[in-house]
């Protein structure tokens, strides 16, 4: 049974700091890692997409890597902005089946 | 956490029909439910959000008269596809919350293919 752990659960960093958020999986057969957002109340946003062939991704701050035979992926946020604060999840996908990890609560201080 | 289920787990069906999914919440007085699809090879995508008693929220380009969401109560929301085509076939994933700032719980999901 897949199991998605996220560390740390909660992270409070000042405004402009650069941040690591890990994400860890114990089967490593997956076919893709999504990263999302959410806002309190809000359903989910999608961050990056990395197929399973996939190192890593890019979108504007945000970098997304994956090592699928440690089963591990990391979100990395540059130079960080309080509207960065949100909750942030890690998915790993098969084919009939998704499965989250439990978020890392992001805030980031003016 | 909440436990989250989904059924059917996977259906297969002609096109034409209508298919229901059915999530529940096993443990949890969820007010707040949302509906996700994921395409292969793409990102989960919010389709809509319901509040218990309510009409749902369509996200833009989701036809809320073809993906019907019915919120009744507290531990049940069903998503019918009306007239499923084939470009309908998707991954299905529901989560249910309590409102504002709670944490959300996710379903195992749905997988719809339409031949």
């Amino acid at each position: 049974k897949q199991e998605v752990t996220q560390i740390p659960a909660a992270l409070s960093v000042p405004e402009g700091e650069n941040l690591v958020l890990n994400c860890s999986f114990t089967d490593s057969a997956i076919y893709n890692l999504q990263w999302f957002r959410q806002d309190p109340g809000k359903g989910l946003t999608s961050l990056l997409l990395i197929q399973s062939s996939q190192r890593e991704q890019t979108s504007g701050r945000l970098n997304a890597s994956l090592d699928k035979s440690s089963g591990r992926s990391t979100l990395y946020i540059a130079a960080s902005q309080p509207g960065d604060s949100a909750t942030y999840l890690c998915a790993v996908c098969r084919d009939n089946d998704m499965r989250f990890g439990a978020g890392t609560r992001l805030t980031v201080k003016p | 956490g909440a436990v989250v289920s989904q059924h059917p787990s996977w259906v297969i069906c002609k096109s034409g029909t209508s298919v229901k999914i059915e999530c529940r919440s096993l443990d949890f007085q969820a007010t707040t439910m949302f509906w996700y699809r994921q395409f292969p090879k793409q990102s989960l995508m919010l389709m809509a959000t319901s509040n218990e008693g309510s009409k749902a929220t369509y996200e833009q380009g989701v036809e809320k008269d073809k993906f019907l969401i019915n919120h009744a109560s507290l531990t049940l929301s069903t998503l019918t596809v009306t007239s499923a085509h084939p470009e309908d076939s998707s991954f299905y994933i529901c989560s249910v919350g309590q409102g504002a700032g709670d944490t959300q719980y996710f379903g195992p999901g749905t997988r719809l293919t339409v031949l």
